[in-house]
């Protein structure tokens, strides 16, 4: 069945420094619909962009992901992070496949420091 | 738009009782999935309904665990001779139509404990 990987389980940033979470995914089916969602402290997870052009870059809120079929990654970037990015985020994935159920990875907490 | 209402906030239960949540999705939209949340596990996807009809229920327990949505207007997911594992955040989420491309709207969870 679908499924995603986020390797990292936490990533500690310096506030300025630049942000790469990694996202990879597995499907049979070739037209996957990738998302990426954030949750922040005592809160329910939200959008934060989601993608489902090959090669295509999406931006939300100052983060950026690129959807790349030959590699099945869908990386969450930013070029700097800030203390109000301190969060967990989570890759998700669905498609026709999957009967359109979204499959979430294991998330990645990311910490900025001052 | 009140978006996606889960209640109980917080169920607390003895081993071996049963706990029922339940979920209102937002209204208008036919998509209504759950998910349990740990710290080890992340988000787990349990079942989903597509206009009131299950689709996929591969993540339910399924000795104890049972879903139903018996009108457009709310769902509910009920978990019989509880145990301490089951203790998480139980997430519910709505999407317009469930067809993938959707953003999924969560509520606000509920969070169960057994002791």
């Amino acid at each position: 069945g679908d499924s995603v990987t986020q390797t990292e389980g936490l990533v500690t940033l310096t506030e300025g420094l630049p942000v790469m979470l990694n996202c990879t995914y597995q499907t049979i089916y070739s037209n996957p619909f990738l998302f990426w969602y954030v949750q922040h402290l005592n809160e329910s997870p939200r959008l934060l962009l989601k993608s489902f052009t090959d090669n295509k870059r999406t931006e939300h809120q100052g983060f950026h992901a690129t959807l790349h079929k030959s590699s099945s990654s869908f990386h969450l970037q930013k070029s700097s992070a800030q203390l109000s990015d301190s969060a967990l985020y989570y890759c998700a994935l669905s498609d026709l496949a999957g009967g359109y159920k979204v499959v979430f990875g294991s998330g990645t907490r990311l910490l900025v420091s001052p | 738009n009140a978006g996606v209402i889960q209640t109980p906030r917080h169920k607390v239960t003895g081993k071996g009782q049963e706990a029922t949540l339940w979920c209102e999705p937002i209204s208008g939209h036919s998509a209504v999935f759950w998910y349990r949340q740990t710290i080890v596990q992340g988000l787990e996807f349990l079942t989903y309904f597509r206009n009131q009809a299950p689709i996929d229920d591969s993540g339910m327990p399924k000795e104890r665990f049972s879903a139903q949505m018996p009108n457009q207007s709310h769902s509910t997911l009920k978990i019989q001779s509880t145990q301490p594992q089951d203790s998480a955040v139980y997430l519910c989420a709505s999407s317009l139509a469930g067809t993938g491309a959707e953003t999924l709207y969560f509520g606000s969870g509920t969070r169960l404990t057994v002791l």
